[in-house]
This record gives structure tokens, sequence and C-alpha cells, in this order.
């Protein structure tokens, strides 16, 4: 069965480094999206990516994240200076036109 | 209601026992309503994707109604077992298909 698959599955990373979450949505799939949790609060959009550029971010999509499709399979998340607050499940989805979302197994990033 | 709202919180059932729970949204611009069931340490599994005033869905002994005039779904689980022991997540669509979030009903089935 076809899934979305992120790496890596943790990520440990100094305050001010940059990061890259990496996923691999579902083949025929034409919508991405990354959410995070941060423990113990609720899912949180941050971006939608259709036809090669964003079609809607967050708030919390600011200057320091950016997303990228380089070669027609991955789908990047890159967080250029890391906060202690962006510490949180970084989950990735894909879905077709009006159907529901499946998601990757996530990425835990800790930023100490 | 401006956001996505979940009820309750949590619940603690007996096996066996039959359980609903709540999902409110802002009923202007629907689009579609989405329930899915998020184990601990797994991601988010689809349960349902409803579109329709009146829509009802079933898979097993898991079904959902749904009502965008007033701007609520329901979840119905018939005769819970540990198994359906997670956390129960529903979600808005809009028309970008960006998905925003409840914050989920825990759900503890004891054997």
């Amino acid at each position: 069965e076809p899934e979305v698959t992120q790496t890596p599955s943790h990520q440990v990373t100094q305050m001010g480094q940059e990061v890259i979450l990496r996923c691999v949505p579902i083949s025929n799939h034409l919508y991405f999206y990354w959410y995070r949790q941060i423990l113990g609060q609720k899912v949180e959009f941050l971006v939608s990516f259709y036809n090669n550029e964003i079609s809607e971010k967050s708030e919390i999509f600011d200057d320091q994240f950016s997303v990228e499709r380089p070669d027609g399979s991955n789908f990047t998340l890159k967080i250029r200076s890391t906060k202690l607050e962006d510490s949180a499940m970084y989950f990735c989805a894909s879905t077709r036109e009006d159907t529901e979302a499946f998601f990757g197994q996530g990425t835990r990033l800790t930023v100490v | 209601i401006l956001n996505v709202e979940q009820s309750p919180q949590s619940l603690h059932v007996q096996e066996g026992d039959s359980t609903n729970f709540t999902c409110s949204f802002p009923s202007s611009n629907f689009y579609a309503l989405h329930w899915y069931r998020w184990e601990t340490a797994k991601s988010p599994e689809a349960l349902f994707v409803m579109t329709l005033n009146g829509d009802e869905k079933k898979k097993g002994r898991i079904s959902a109604t749904l009502n965008t005039k007033e701007g609520y779904s329901y979840l119905y689980i018939k005769g819970s077992q540990p198994e359906d022991s997670a956390t129960y997540l529903c979600a808005r669509g809009g028309a970008t298909n960006k998905l925003i979030f409840g914050t989920g009903t825990l759900l503890a089935v004891q054997p």
C-alpha cells in the first residue's frame, strides 16, 4: 500500500542551526502539506503546496521556514535558524483532489 | 465558532460501552469534514471524509454524522474495544484543501 515516508524520524539540532525535514509523498497525489504538533498541543497547519508553489500558509510559517519540491518526489521543509520553540513533531501529508490526507510517521525535532 | 472544537477532551469507557464525541466547526464556507484516528507512535489515519449536510458514514463499529448548517459532526463507536483506544481528530477542510484540526478526543477503553 502506498504511504508517505518521512526522514529522519528524530532530529536533534542546536539552536540557530538549519534543519531540513524530508518527505516523500504518495506518487499520484497533488497536494502536499506540513503540520506540526508541539508536545501536549493540537496539530497545527503550517503550509500547503500545489502545482509547485505554496497555496496557503499559516502565521507560524514565517521567513524562517521554506518548502521545496526539488525533484518531483521529495517535499522538504527547511527551518533556517531553529529556535527552542520549533521543537515539535512535524508531519507531512499528501492528498489527491478531494480525498483524505495521508500522513507520514512524523519527524520529532528537538532543538537544544 | 471560529475554530474547530472537539469535546470531550478525553473519555474513559469500559469494554463493550458505546460512546460518542462531538466536533464543532465554522459552518460558513464549509467544504469538507474529516475524521482521523491517531494511535500513539503512529501517524493519523483517515476514517471518514464527509461533504454533504446529513451525510452518515460507517466503517465497522464506527460511524459519523454531519450537520453543515449548524456546524457539527458526531463520531459514534458501538461496543468499544481496547484496540479503539486512540485520539480521534476531526478536521475541517477548506477550498484549498487546507485542513484545520481540532484538539482531539482521547479515548481510553478499559478491558
